[in-house]
């Protein structure tokens, strides 16, 4: 299996601040012959599901805010929320989907500083 | 927009058979690989599956012994069953679709349903 290995385990960050979250992969995800990346990001709020941000590593689904990107290659990969909303606590999770058993990060927690 | 509900039971016993569907409405079942996913109370996700309409499956390596997953295109169902259940299975199972054909992130998923395993 590809272990995804997040950090921090947990932020706390001001109001307007930026977020940043750490994913590495203990292998490449990165796919030659199409050149993505085949990761993805993750906010599951309390007592929700878990809530697709970003795929192919870089890639916003459809409503969610600007605010949040993802950049990386490889083995190494960011989840940045550039200006911290109360509505952003949450945990992030980084997922590969790279190899025939998909595997998370064990999660990051965001909160309010 | 297609929606995921998980049923089953709450409550199952030690070394029991757990049992779990998962109706999807809102679109067709033939369009996505199904998922079932877990994540013990306050702990992390872990995939368990996936199926396609077509009867191809994928396990999880660790629990590939003790897993069958199932689709009823009829119904628009899924079903997990996962044998021989101990403390440890005790988790919030959610249901969640995946596009397949590489693009393998999971969206939607459902609302989940948290099964404990206690005599």
């Amino acid at each position: 299996d590809i272990v995804m290995t997040q950090s921090p385990d947990s932020l706390a960050v001001s109001l307007g601040e930026r977020a940043t979250i750490n994913c590495k992969s203990s292998q490449s995800v990165l796919y030659r012959s199409d050149k993505k990346n085949y990761l993805a990001w993750y906010q599951q709020k309390a007592g929700q599901p878990p809530k697709l941000l970003i795929y192919w590593a870089s890639t916003r689904e459809s409503g969610v805010p600007d605010r949040f990107s993802g950049s990386g290659s490889g083995t190494d990969f960011t989840l940045t929320i550039s200006s911290l909303q109360t509505e952003d606590v949450a945990v992030y999770y980084c997922q590969q989907y790279y190899s025939t058993s998909w595997t998370f990060g064990q999660g990051t927690k965001v909160e309010i500083k | 927009q297609v929606q995921l509900q998980e049923s089953g039971p709450g409550l199952v016993k030690p070394s029991e058979t757990l049992s779990l569907t998962c109706t999807v409405s809102g679109g067709s079942i033939k369009n996505y690989y199904w998922n079932w996913i877990r994540q013990p109370p306050g702990k992390g996700l872990e995939w368990i599956a996936y199926i396609f309409h077509t009867g191809n499956t994928n396990y999880n390596p660790s629990l590939k012994s003790r897993v069958t997953i199932s689709l009823d295109t009829s119904k628009n169902q899924s079903s997990l069953r996962l044998t021989s259940v101990t403390a440890a299975d005790t988790a919030v199972y959610y249901c969640a679709a995946a596009l397949g054909y590489g693009s393998n992130w999971f969206d939607p998923w459902g609302q989940g349903t948290l099964v404990t395993v206690s005599s």
